[in-house]
């Protein structure tokens, strides 16, 4: 069965980096249909769509955070990561690492899977 | 501000049947049947209720149901049940290759 979690620091400076690895155990990241991705939420608002990267490492990044992010993957530890510079508190969100369906060449069809999410306050 | 418009909010007695509806434009909804809704409860990640416009996964009730006209999608939950009070968004592909959301409707059941 597979289960996705999100770890990393709860508590991020103003202008400096925003870090988070999702877990993958019940499944391989080397998978073709899939893509792995992340959403943010901050509280009290609607989902907002961050980015996706594809088992060959194809990224696909929501425009308007796509100067300040990277996303990566590590077969051989089966997780994928986030990075987002230079945060403000605009950045603060429960932030969910997912599993998309899809296909090559960045046709994500719909967030299959879910992690339970993880509360990033940026505050100095 | 969010790309795809949904109301903000629905109330509907148990029994009765409500649609929620999200309005995009032609160059996502209107383009591509890749819509899908979710249900979110408070303090618990969203779930896949619909997918490909019209499809359940797995164990959802067939009370959920989709549906689609030009550049408006459309969730329709029948005999809506206590438990189904929850938010509820939809998301649709774009051409720039990412799943955009709605912002949420809350329903609430009476």
């Amino acid at each position: 069965q597979l289960q996705l979690q999100e770890s990393g620091p709860g508590l991020v400076k103003p202008s400096e980096t925003l870090s988070l690895t999702c877990i993958v155990s019940g499944a391989s990241i080397r998978t073709s249909s899939y893509y792995w991705g992340w959403v943010r939420q901050p509280p009290g608002k609607g989902l907002e769509s961050i980015g996706s990267i594809y088992y060959s490492g194809d990224t696909y990044y929501n425009p308007s955070l796509k100067s300040r992010l990277n996303i990566s993957l590590d077969s051989s530890k089966n997780h994928f990561s986030l990075r987002l510079t230079s945060v403000t508190a605009a950045d603060t969100a429960i932030y969910y690492c997912a599993r998309l369906r899809g296909s090559y060449g960045g046709m994500t069809y719909y967030f299959e899977s879910w992690g339970q999410g993880t509360l990033v306050t940026v505050s100095s | 501000q969010s790309a795809l418009t949904q109301p903000a909010s629905v109330s509907a007695s148990p029994g009765q049947s409500i649609t929620i509806s999200c309005t995009g434009t032609s160059s996502d909804i209107g383009s591509y049947n890749y819509v899908s809704w979710y249900q979110q409860h408070p303090g618990t990640a969203p779930k896949l209720m619909i997918y490909d416009l019209r499809f359940r996964p797995s164990g959802v009730s067939d009370r959920f149901s989709g549906s689609k006209s030009v550049n408006t999608a459309s969730l329709t939950i029948s005999a809506v049940q206590p438990e189904d009070e929850a938010d509820y968004y939809c998301s649709s592909f774009t051409k720039n290759s990412i799943l955009v959301f709605g912002g949420g409707t809350r329903l609430t059941v009476l």
